[in-house]
């Protein structure tokens, strides 16, 4: 059975450029969520799905993020101008049920300059 | 140690010495409680989980022990190797009308050769 998978795994754009990361969840996992983790610090919470519905999206840090999940399928996260602050990984993590284990994919690695 | 900044905390440990990782959690109502491995370059990876009606939950060369006293989790790792060293992460899962899982900074483990 096939992972979380993010695309790309790395990308490096200019500052106010836009960048778009895709994450494909685990087959049949209605919970997918994106995290964040900058500069070696804790993983954050960015925003989390249930099917295409968002349930939660407290920890988007403004509105240069979009996030989307149309279908309930794949999700896309979009940074629209991207920011030297945005640089880091950004993981997407995805579960059956929500409250147990979320399974993590190998992030997008994301520079800004 | 204290995490400041860029710096995660850091264990070294001997090989073929056991480790112990400690955590610290926030929220006296988490009920859910995971281990993550992240390795360089790569995503988290899931080692173990304990629920909150259990104070101790033993798998493949690691156990994790909870607290809720005092709110601590701690994860043991027996016979430590050279594979095992990267960042281990404790996420709890708090439920406030969604399942919202939080991560620590995080815990860089050496292991010497």
């Amino acid at each position: 059975e096939a992972g979380v998978t993010q695309f790309p795994s790395h990308s490096v754009i200019e500052k106010g450029q836009t960048v778009t990361l895709r994450c494909d969840p685990i087959s049949g996992h209605d919970n997918l969520y994106w995290y964040r983790r900058v500069m070696g610090k804790e993983i954050k919470f960015l925003l989390h799905f249930v099917k295409e519905s968002k349930q939660d999206e407290s920890g988007m840090p403004n509105n240069r993020f979009l996030a989307e999940r149309t279908g309930g399928t794949y999700s896309t996260l979009k940074v629209q101008p991207a920011e030297l602050e945005d640089s880091g990984v950004y993981f997407c993590a995805s579960s059956q049920n929500s409250g147990n284990t979320i399974y993590f994919g190998e992030g997008s690695w994301l520079t800004v300059v | 140690g204290e995490s400041v900044g860029l710096h995660l905390p850091t264990l070294s440990v001997q090989e073929g010495d056991n480790s112990i990782i400690n955590c610290a959690y926030s929220n006296s109502a988490s009920d859910y409680f995971i281990w993550y491995k992240q390795e360089s370059g790569k995503g988290p990876q899931f080692i173990i989980d304990i629920r909150s009606n259990m104070d101790k939950r033993q798998g493949q060369r690691v156990t994790v022990l909870l607290n809720k006293t005092v709110k601590h989790l701690s994860l043991q790792i027996a016979a430590t190797q050279p594979g095992d060293s990267a960042v281990y992460f404790c996420a709890e899962t708090v439920h406030s009308g969604t399942y919202k899982y939080i991560f620590g900074t995080g815990t860089r483990l050496k292991v010497l050769a």
